[in-house]
């Protein structure tokens, strides 16, 4: 199975910052990385697919990069309701497989 | 509105049975993949099972092989989950998700319905 590494695990920001959390595969897997959003009580929203394309309605603040082992989402400016936990998934090959969450918090 | 709704959740024995039900409308049922992926209580999320869109290509997270069994009907625009031989483990929200055709990114989520393992 192929393992999905996120860092940081948590990370304190304020409204206005750039934010940037990275996720590692345990082997190449090309492009076949997505990205979700998570709030509490909720289910996960969609926000990138295939590494960098940006789901449709979601806001132009958020970005994907990378491909094979390394990939990032970032949030150009943090807005209030950013506040969430982010989970990378890649789905290059079943099962497929998630990182285990960044919360960002309110600083 | 393109939505999914899950339900047949509930309280189960170790070693008992549920069958999950999703029901699916505002899209064309028939031509989308479908996944079921769990959350146990303040976990991540785990995907559990794959089912094309004909049903004829069906995928299991290892964790649950052998016990569970993903089906469609498209006619009634419905995806189920039957649960066997349930363990305390299990115990979880269940999520229905649309697949991003060629991606296999999720797209479409319900809310989720909760199974509780426990005697």
């Amino acid at each position: 199975d192929i393992q999905m590494t996120q860092s940081p695990s948590s990370l304190s920001a304020s409204v206005g910052d750039r934010v940037t959390i990275t996720c590692r595969a345990s082997q190449s897997i090309s492009n076949y990385l997505n990205w979700y959003q998570q709030k509490p009580g909720k289910a996960p929203k969609l926000l990138i697919y295939a590494a960098s394309s940006l789901q449709s309605g979601v806001p132009s603040s958020f970005s994907g990069s990378g491909s094979g082992t390394d990939f990032t989402l970032t949030i150009s400016s943090l807005q209030p309701e950013d506040f969430a936990t982010y989970y990378c998934q890649q789905s290059y090959s079943t099962p497929w497989t998630f990182g285990q969450g960044t919360k960002v918090e309110i600083k | 509105e393109v939505q999914v709704v899950e339900s047949g959740g509930g309280l189960v024995q170790p070693g008992g049975s549920l069958r999950l039900s999703c029901a699916a409308s505002g899209f064309t049922f028939s031509s989308y993949e479908m996944n079921w992926v769990r959350q146990a209580p303040g976990k991540g999320l785990e995907w559990v099972s794959y089912i094309s869109s004909s049903g004829g290509t069906i995928y299991y997270a290892d964790s649950v092989k052998g016990r569970f069994t993903i089906s469609r009907d498209n006619a009634k625009n419905s995806l189920y989950l039957q649960m066997n031989s349930l363990r305390a483990e299990d115990t979880a929200i269940y999520y229905c998700a649309r697949d991003v055709s060629g991606h296999d990114a999720f797209d479409i989520w319900g809310q989720g319905t909760m199974v509780t393992v426990s005697s």
